[in-house]
């Protein structure tokens, strides 16, 4: 379909190994965030791109957590050395971002990657 | 970080009623949003007010952005079954910056 993917869509691995989760947005939009939801939880911030650049990383918890996007469109996020805390979904977002606010702002949604860290 | 309140974390409703959620925050939100989520899904889109005092509806959803930007409330009439789900609020300040996002709201539908 047309709307945000996300890969894998589960991820069981072991506490200390790096992993790698690709989304990717609806095409045509410019603006792709990383959002967090842990269990009973709702969604937190990790990370947003505007083209290939990222003016806002406030929410990434830690440096184990990098994200890069290339060519305006599919970003990776990567944990390093993964620890149990990191189990959660992960959430990618993507929007046309033209500036002016209003719909053209609007978020929409991938499925998410359910990652366990053992 | 900060969060947006939504309370109660559940709520349990029978089928034809109405119900109604409200979202509370300590700072200003520029856009208020609804979002509803399915198990192992994203969460979808319901209804975005951009304007404070803004009421707008979508079906049996109704919204509304508070006139003081610190809050918002969604109702539901006549629930059916599928609108079992999560229900989350999300504030955002600027036009391309983060979602903000309450815990959500669990609603069982009793039929």
């Amino acid at each position: 379909g047309a709307g945000v993917s996300q890969s894998p869509s589960n991820k069981v691995t072991e506490k200390g190994k790096d992993v790698e989760l690709r989304c990717d947005p609806i095409s045509g939009h410019t603006a792709l965030y990383w959002y967090r939801q842990s269990l009973g939880q709702g969604l937190e911030f990790l990370i947003y791109f505007q083209g290939n650049s990222a003016p806002d990383k406030s929410g990434l918890p830690s440096d184990r957590f990098s994200a890069e996007r290339t060519g305006g469109s599919v970003s990776t996020l990567t944990i390093q050395r993964t620890q149990q805390e990191d189990s959660a979904v992960y959430l990618c977002a993507s929007s046309l971002a033209l500036g002016s606010g209003g719909r053209h702002n609007e978020q929409f949604f991938g499925p998410g990657t359910r990652l366990t860290v053992l | 970080g900060q969060q947006l309140n939504q309370s109660p974390q559940s709520m349990f409703i029978q089928e034809g009623e109405d119900v109604s959620m409200n979202c509370t925050s300590s700072s200003i939100f520029n856009t208020w949003l609804w979002y509803k989520q399915d198990p192992g899904e994203g969460p979808v889109l319901l209804i975005a007010l951009y304007k404070a005092g803004e009421l707008t509806s979508n079906g049996r959803l109704t919204a509304q952005f508070g006139i003081t930007r610190k809050d918002s409330f969604l109702n539901i009439s006549a629930s059916i079954p599928s609108d079992v789900g999560i229900y989350f609020c999300a504030g955002q300040r600027g036009a391309n910056s983060k979602l903000t996002f309450g815990k959500g709201i669990t609603l069982s539908v009793r039929p």
